[in-house]
């Protein structure tokens, strides 16, 4: 079965950290570029960051630029995003999404992951 | 850069919706639609304006034009209600865009 699942969410302080993963299965991961997208509770879709089947080049939205790191094993069919110094804001369902093919742009997400809940509270 | 997209919208089974997404010099890029249904993970159901990936019904359509896209739903089904979202790639900036999503009600 095609699918994305993504794992590492939850409760972290305020200047915390968390890596999320996302793993993949049906799919040659290596050949599709793949994104990160965020929906805080109740609010729209936002793009977190995006990185190429091979791995380089990657995008950051500025929100996250310096503070999160996307980064793919194509080994382990396996997405990750590092997330460092977390502000309340970033409190929001990741998901991973997996675009139509290995280099970005464009950005066409035809695939998608359940989500993962990270909390960023005091 | 920003996509607006156009307010909630309620259709009645059977009727036509159109959702529009607007942007500067929007024309120049291709513009990706998604469904989110409650609790769902985004469905794409439109890509490069006017395409529709394997699996979405022929009542879906997009089209673009001047500084306007739009996502237009014929016979809406009770299935069909959904948040909307469209999304572009702004090539300055070198961010994906989401537009802030229009909500379909099927009466």
């Amino acid at each position: 079965e095609v699918q994305l699942l993504e794992s590492g969410g939850g409760l972290v302080l305020p200047g915390g950290s968390l890596r999320l993963s996302c793993s993949s299965s049906g799919i040659i991961f290596k050949n599709y570029a793949m994104s990160w997208v965020r929906q805080a509770p109740g609010k729209g879709l936002e793009w977190v960051s995006g990185i190429s089947g091979p791995g380089y080049p990657t995008h950051y939205a500025d929100s996250v630029r310096g503070r999160f790191t996307i980064s793919r094993d194509n080994s382990k069919n396996t997405l990750s995003l590092e997330m460092n110094n977390l502000r309340v804001e970033d409190t929001a369902f990741y998901f991973c999404a997996k675009t139509k093919i290995a280099s970005i742009p464009p950005y066409i997400f035809d695939l998608w992951g359940q989500g993962t809940l990270v909390t960023v509270s005091s | 850069y920003v996509l607006t997209q156009s307010p909630p919208v309620s259709v009645a089974p059977g009727k036509t919706a159109n959702i529009t997404c607007g942007g500067d010099d929007i024309e120049s890029k291709s513009v990706h639609w998604y469904q989110q249904r409650p609790g769902q993970a985004p469905l794409l159901v439109m890509y490069e304006d006017k395409d529709r990936p394997s699996g979405i019904p022929e009542r879906f359509s997009g089209s673009s034009s001047g500084s306007t896209a739009t996502l237009s739903i014929n016979s809406v089904e009770a299935g069909d209600e959904a948040d909307y979202y469209c999304q572009v790639w702004d090539s300055r900036s070198n961010h994906v865009v989401f537009g802030g999503g229009t909500k379909l009600t099927v009466l």
